[in-house]
């Protein structure tokens, strides 16, 4: 059974940089079949789909031209996880960020519990 | 990016009742569509994948069916779980996008 834990801070300040990680249990961040995701929610951009990072014998890593100028994802195989960084933060970006794998027939079939982040001073 | 479009936004219905959501494309994405069910402060869940094919472990009296650019979810007997925001998501092409979800509320 796949699972995905995320972590990091709740709250971040207004032009700093939103960093979150999402651990794998149960598959490997490296499997040549599956894409990991970055997808957030908020009221008024409703569910949206940021970016994602996966191998087919190299590392790839695309972005939601919305985020591409701030957003970085990463893999790290050392610790079978993948990471989010959203540079230069505003108010806009309070919302609640889940990671997601792509895995079976081109669907978001297994989650994180979500963390709220919250941009404020 | 492909637009996808929920009606209504917000339904009422009664348990045992029979539910249909609707969603539109806004171009021929031929059977990339799929169906979550997200309940307060949860992540949304899969429920139908390809436009018709039941997720492991989801009950039978949810179904979809269509291709190209309008699709439905049914539900064909409304249980007190089923009380829930429902969205699309088109897996044609990149950026995946949603639509804007359906909440189906208890009349």
């Amino acid at each position: 059974q796949v699972q995905l834990q995320q972590s990091g801070p709740g709250l971040v300040k207004p032009s700093q940089t939103l960093s979150l990680t999402c651990a794998i249990s149960g598959d490997s961040v490296s499997n040549n079949n599956a894409v990991w995701n970055w997808i957030r929610q908020s009221p008024s951009r409703g569910l949206e789909w940021l970016g994602r990072t996966y191998y087919r014998s190299k590392w790839y890593s695309d972005y939601a031209v919305s985020v591409k100028s701030q957003i970085t994802i990463n893999p790290d195989t050392s610790k079978n996880q993948f990471s989010l960084q959203l540079n230069s933060v505003t108010p806009e970006d309070t919302a609640v960020y889940y990671c997601a794998r792509d895995g079976k027939a081109r669907t978001f079939d297994y989650w994180g519990q979500g963390t709220l982040v919250t941009v404020s001073s | 990016d492909i637009q996808m479009t929920q009606s209504p936004s917000s339904l009422s219905a009664s348990v045992g009742d029979r539910v249909t959501f609707t969603c539109r494309a806004s171009e021929s994405i031929s059977s990339n569509l799929n169906w979550y069910q997200q309940k307060p402060g949860k992540a949304p869940n899969l429920l139908i994948y390809a436009a018709s094919s039941l997720q492991s472990g989801v009950p039978s009296r949810f179904s979809g069916s269509g291709s190209g650019t309008d699709f439905t979810l049914t539900i064909s007997s409304l249980q007190p779980e089923d009380f829930a925001t429902y969205y699309c998501q088109q897996s044609y092409s990149s950026p995946r996008t949603f639509g804007q979800g359906t909440k189906l509320e208890i009349k």
